[in-house]
């Protein structure tokens, strides 16, 4: 059972664009999400994350909104940029659960030049 | 300020045969994480530890997997007897606190098991 889901491997993007990446999930008792980004052999990287009270975190060109009806969450990224090319993993963790976080199967995104 | 140093970077063993991951934290992390990911999978939480305390094993194979997070040194990462199932990079993680979620990673180790 999934209980954080990104729907979509991968993403083009055209360079300067806005980039929306996606997640949803299934676990109500999640209160605190995060994004990573990963480059190829290396290991991921933390980006921004929010927690269940707010509906909205901003960090540079980076955006995360989080609507906890939907139980959806997205990152937006403006302007893409090429460096922005990567896999970028969505993660969930409950106060109340296992301390480990619980990931999507990430989403690779490709910014066009 | 060298983040999260795991090696090797990747291990190559045979069935049967017995895997040693290492991870050393950032310095003055004592909150270390480990994970598992498979070939198009997103990670999986494996075990938390402290200080020579396994605080959360729930992620954990219930045989041939073990860790350790001693006084002195790496925490390790051991899987004996390994099988072909084994085989995905195995990313370890730290941070300061049991509450720092945005934690550092390291670089992985591929274990491929032929």
């Amino acid at each position: 059972d999934q209980q954080v889901k990104q729907n979509s491997p991968s993403l083009s993007v055209q360079e300067g664009r806005i980039s929306i990446l996606n997640c949803d999930y299934t676990n109500s008792m999640f209160d605190y999400f995060l994004w990573y980004k990963k480059y190829p052999a290396e290991g991921p990287t933390f980006l921004i994350s929010i927690s269940s009270i707010k509906d909205k975190n901003e960090d540079g060109r980076f955006t995360v909104f989080l609507n906890k009806s939907a139980k959806h969450l997205s990152l937006h990224i403006v302007p893409s940029q090429p460096g922005d090319s990567a896999v970028y993993f969505c993660a969930a963790y409950s106060g109340g659960g296992a301390d480990g976080l619980t990931f999507g199967k990430g989403t690779h995104l490709i910014i066009q030049p | 300020n060298a983040g999260v140093m795991q090696n090797p970077r990747h291990l190559v063993r045979r069935r049967g045969q017995e895997a040693r991951l290492r991870c050393s934290p950032v310095k003055g992390h004592s909150h270390v994480y480990w994970y598992r990911q498979l070939p198009e999978e997103g990670l999986k939480f494996m075990v938390y530890l402290q200080k020579e305390n396994i605080i959360d094993e729930s992620g954990m194979p219930k045989e041939r997997f073990s860790a350790e997070f001693p006084k002195e040194g790496p925490s390790i990462l051991r899987i004996q007897q390994v099988v072909r199932g084994d085989s995905a990079a195995y990313f370890c993680a730290s941070s300061p606190d049991r509450n720092s979620y945005g934690y550092t990673f390291g670089s992985g180790t591929r274990l491929t098991v032929v």
